[in-house]
């Protein structure tokens, strides 16, 4: 079945640090890729997401470029900010069918010090 | 316009009752999920609604787990005779058709269960 792994958490960085968080994943076909983000108190939201290969996702300074041949996709910015904290979902929904249920990965935690 | 909302946003419950979650829908789209968020699961897939057709129910745990949407809009996911395992917050989320459309979700119902 689809499955997604991400890096064992909590990650913490001081300000205008460089943060990758690495996704990779397992699936059939080609799979669309989204990273969610889930701020402190608030719901769950799209942060970018890709859909074919090579495509890159980009949104808050955040990017993440789909690489087939890693089967990998993961969330790079080049300077984060004390507003970055947050949990990181790595997600995929399967190509093809109706149901577009998203596969999450575990999930992990940025904390960002000023 | 107005998100996925949840009702309630918090659900206390003793052991063995029966309970029902709330969610509305951005109006206008036709698809619809519940996921369950958990310490030890992380989020899950439970069930997908799109327009007339039959429900995925593939994610739903156990037959005391199960969900309907009245009129493509409202949907209720029902626990019967709750365990303290079911303990958890569980997401609506909804998009445009299928695909790679970003899915909304809403802030989610934290249920417990004593």
């Amino acid at each position: 079945g689809n499955s997604v792994t991400q890096m064992e958490g909590p990650v913490t960085l001081s300000e205008e640090a460089f943060l990758t968080i690495n996704c990779t994943y397992t699936a059939t076909g080609y799979p669309s890729l989204f990273w969610y983000v889930q701020y402190p108190g608030e719901g769950l939201q799209l942060l970018l997401k890709a859909t074919k290969a090579d495509d890159k996702g980009s949104n808050k300074g955040f990017e993440a470029t789909y690489r087939k041949e890693t089967t990998s996709f993961h969330l790079e910015k080049g300077s984060v900010q004390v507003s970055d904290s947050a949990v990181y979902f790595c997600a995929l929904s399967a190509p093809g069918g109706a149901n577009s249920k998203l596969t999450f990965g575990k999930g992990i935690t940025l904390s960002v010090r000023p | 316009g107005a998100g996925v909302s949840q009702s309630p946003s918090n659900k206390v419950t003793e052991k063995g009752k029966d309970v029902e979650l709330r969610c509305d829908p951005i109006s206008g789209h036709t698809a619809l999920y519940w996921y369950r968020q958990s310490l030890g699961q992380g989020l899950e897939f439970l069930i997908y609604f799109q327009g007339n057709s039959a429900p995925d129910k593939s994610g739903l745990p156990s037959d005391r787990f199960s969900a309907e949407r009245t009129g493509g809009s409202v949907s209720t996911l029902t626990i019967q005779r709750t365990q303290q395992e079911d303990s958890a917050v569980y997401l609506c989320a909804s998009s445009q058709a299928g695909g790679s459309n970003e899915q909304f979700f809403g802030p989610g119902t934290r249920l417990t269960v004593l």
